[in-house]
């Protein structure tokens, strides 16, 4: 069966301190990797897809990566704007379903 | 703004009453999926439909349950006979095939409160 698993689950930064999110995942037949930004009381915002092992997408303060077990959030000098729940979800096999991991939640304070 | 719209945005109903939700998907995407979000948990799949045909529904979708896509536009979901459990964001989210990139785009959720 498909897992995702995201770490750590909560994680609070001053504002200009840079880190990173981890998605670490065992699937058959991964076909694409989501990243989703969620605020409170709202639903998922895209942020990113990647496809394949080495691949990197950037926006903002934000850059994605992908290896063949795990992927990577990297927020590079946050903002309090940026505090959210980051979700990872899979898409794999011959489905159309999303599997999404349970996220982290990030704050970024001053 | 022509995201993914849903109606209503929040639901409080009795135990044992039925509730329907409704979506309405990006303008020409062919695809749309129903997903229950519970709190401290990601998105969980229930169904997807693509144009009017529902191809998969997930073993979460009791028989209390039952989705439609009449037209291949808008769709809606509704719950009979609500229990407790089901309380729960009811996300709604479309795609485009032939879209390679296979995103979906969420709507604001429904948020269900059974009392």
């Amino acid at each position: 069966e498909d897992q995702v698993t995201q770490s750590p689950e909560a994680l609070r930064l001053q504002e200009g301190e840079s880190s990173s999110l981890n998605c670490s995942y065992t699937v058959s037949g991964l076909r694409g990797l989501f990243w989703y930004r969620q605020d409170p009381g709202k639903g998922p915002e895209f942020l990113f897809t990647l496809y394949s092992a080495g691949e990197e997408k950037e926006k903002e303060r934000l850059k994605a990566t992908l290896t063949k077990k795990e992927s990577f959030l990297h927020i590079t000098a946050p903002k309090p704007e940026d505090s959210a729940t980051y979700l990872c979800a899979l898409l794999t096999g011959g489905g159309n379903k999303l599997t999404f991991g349970t996220g982290t939640q990030l704050k970024v304070e001053l | 703004d022509t995201g993914v719209s849903q109606d209503p945005r929040h639901k409080i109903t009795k135990r044992g009453q039925n509730v329907t939700f409704r979506c309405d998907p990006i303008s020409e995407h062919n695809r749309l999926y129903w997903y229950r979000q519970t709190l401290g948990q990601g998105p969980e799949f229930l169904t997807y439909f693509q144009n009017e045909a529902q191809l998969e529904k997930s073993r979460l979708l009791s028989d209390r349950f039952s989705a439609e896509r009449p037209k291949g536009s808008f769709s809606t979901l509704e719950i009979q006979r609500t229990e407790q459990g089901d309380s729960a964001m009811y996300l709604c989210a479309s795609s485009y095939l032939p879209d390679k990139e296979e995103t979906q785009y969420f709507g604001p959720g429904t948020r269900l409160l059974v009392l």
